[in-house]
């Protein structure tokens, strides 16, 4: 078991570049979720997924774009990169939505927007 | 919206004596989890200990474990026996017991263990 991997580690953009950041699982589980991490602040959700099909926003979804076609992978989108979204990406999953179960987190992706 | 603060962004201890970090959050809901994380220089986060608000008992894992106050919404971690190893940042995080998987997390506070 790799556990919940994330591809890139690091990554540079410049304003308005698009990019996605992946990432999967291989334990088979239903829920996933994308973390930001902002100096000086905790983990804050951007965009959740209770299965493959369906989808729905966090605390923090603008400028974001998700989708989940496979149980495996997550992959979250910057359509227009801006400055605001240099930060700390967390991937993260549990076996399901239900709160009982523990949730995974990925290395994280250090995205720096220029 | 639940909020979970951390009220201390620093802390020290030395190597073997005990420390305690702080937190305290807010929501309306009756039942809950709450948890604290570990993220050390690598960046993983780890899961140290997790607490049902439905348990008057206090949780506890080897040399971690938390004082859970319910009425004053409060859960503060102690390390006892600290080791140099445990030096990291340090999140609470709140989670609703019904619903999605939604984790609220406190700002962190950065634990260093002087030898």
């Amino acid at each position: 078991n790799a556990g919940v991997t994330q591809t890139p580690k690091f990554q540079v953009l410049k304003t308005g570049q698009s990019m996605t950041l992946q990432c999967a699982q291989d334990m088979n589980h239903e829920y996933m979720s994308w973390y930001r991490q902002d100096p000086g602040m905790g983990l804050r959700l951007i965009h959740y997924s209770v299965g493959a099909g369906i989808t729905d926003q966090g605390e923090v979804p603008n400028g974001y774009n998700v989708s989940r076609s496979t149980t495996e992978d997550f992959p979250l989108r910057l359509l227009s990169a801006a400055p605001s979204q240099t930060s700390v990406y967390f991937c993260a999953s549990s076996y399901s939505k239900n709160s009982a179960d523990t949730q995974y987190f990925g290395p994280g992706t250090r995205l720096t927007v220029l | 919206a639940q909020t979970v603060t951390q009220s201390q962004p620093e802390m020290s201890v030395q190597e073997a004596e005990t420390v305690t970090l702080s937190c305290t959050y807010d929501t309306s809901e009756s039942d809950y989890y709450l948890f604290w994380y570990k993220q050390p220089p690598s960046r993983q986060m780890i899961l140290v200990i997790r607490q049902e608000a439905y348990k008057q008992q206090n949780a506890t894992e080897n040399r971690f474990s938390v004082n859970f106050q319910k009425a004053a919404k409060s859960f503060s971690l102690k390390i006892s026996d600290s080791q140099l190893g445990d030096a990291a940042m340090y999140f609470c995080a709140y989670r609703n017991y019904q619903g999605a998987q939604k984790l609220v997390f406190g700002q962190g506070t950065r634990l260093t263990i002087n030898p």
